[in-house]
């Protein structure tokens, strides 16, 4: 199975910072890469999909870059309903599996 | 609107066995792969099992394979699994979950609570 690795696993930025979390792949996957949002009680929420681009509605503040085994999720100006767990999954082979969560925290 | 609504979880003593339902609408069910995602408390996301829009191709984590069976009704627009020799490690609350076609999973039910426990 393909073991994706996030980093890191938690981050605290104040608001308007320029948030990075990196997802690793142990093998190249094409672009065949989510992002998703979690908070606290709810359901994960879809941000980027085929690794680059933003689902309908997501604010534009979130965008994903990366192919083959580097991703990135960049938020450009954290706001405070930012506050959430974010997850990388990849779709290049079964089984589908996520990275271990990074969890952002508001300073 | 695309709805997922998930249903059937529990208590269930180890060793046990349990179906959930996942009850779609508000998009053409048979055209989507569906998926079950499930989460331990406290925990992250973990990827339980997959199937295709006819129900032909199937996908399990090796954690539950052998052990819970995923299929769908497209008749009734319900995905389910069956979870079967239940371990108290399967705690988790369960999502399904829509497949995009575009390595995505867009929509996601929320959520099935299962415990095993004696």
């Amino acid at each position: 199975a393909i073991q994706l690795t996030q980093s890191p696993s938690s981050l605290s930025a104040s608001v308007g910072d320029r948030v990075t979390i990196t997802c690793r792949a142990s093998q190249g996957i094409s672009t065949a890469l989510a992002w998703y949002q979690q908070k606290s009680g709810k359901p994960p929420k879809l941000l980027i999909y085929v690794a680059s681009s933003l689902q309908s509605g997501v604010p534009s503040r979130f965008s994903g870059s990366g192919s083959g085994t580097d991703f990135t999720l960049t938020i450009s100006s954290l706001q405070p309903e930012d506050l959430a767990t974010y997850y990388c999954q990849q779709f290049n082979s079964y089984p589908w599996t996520f990275g271990q969560g990074t969890k952002v925290d508001i300073k | 609107e695309v709805q997922l609504l998930e249903s059937g979880g529990g208590l269930v003593q180890p060793g046990g066995s349990l179906r959930l339902s996942c009850a779609a609408s508000g998009f053409d069910f048979s055209t989507y792969a569906m998926s079950w995602v499930r989460q331990a408390p406290g925990k992250g996301l973990e990827y339980v099992s997959s199937i295709s829009g006819s129900g032909g191709t199937t996908d399990y984590a090796d954690s539950v394979r052998g052990r819970f069976i995923i299929s769908r009704d497209n008749s009734k627009d319900t995905l389910f699994l069956q979870m079967n020799s239940l371990r108290d490690e399967d705690t988790a609350t369960y999502f399904c979950a829509k497949y995009s076609g575009w390595a995505a999973l867009d929509y996601w039910g929320q959520g099935a609570l299962v415990t095993v426990s004696s």
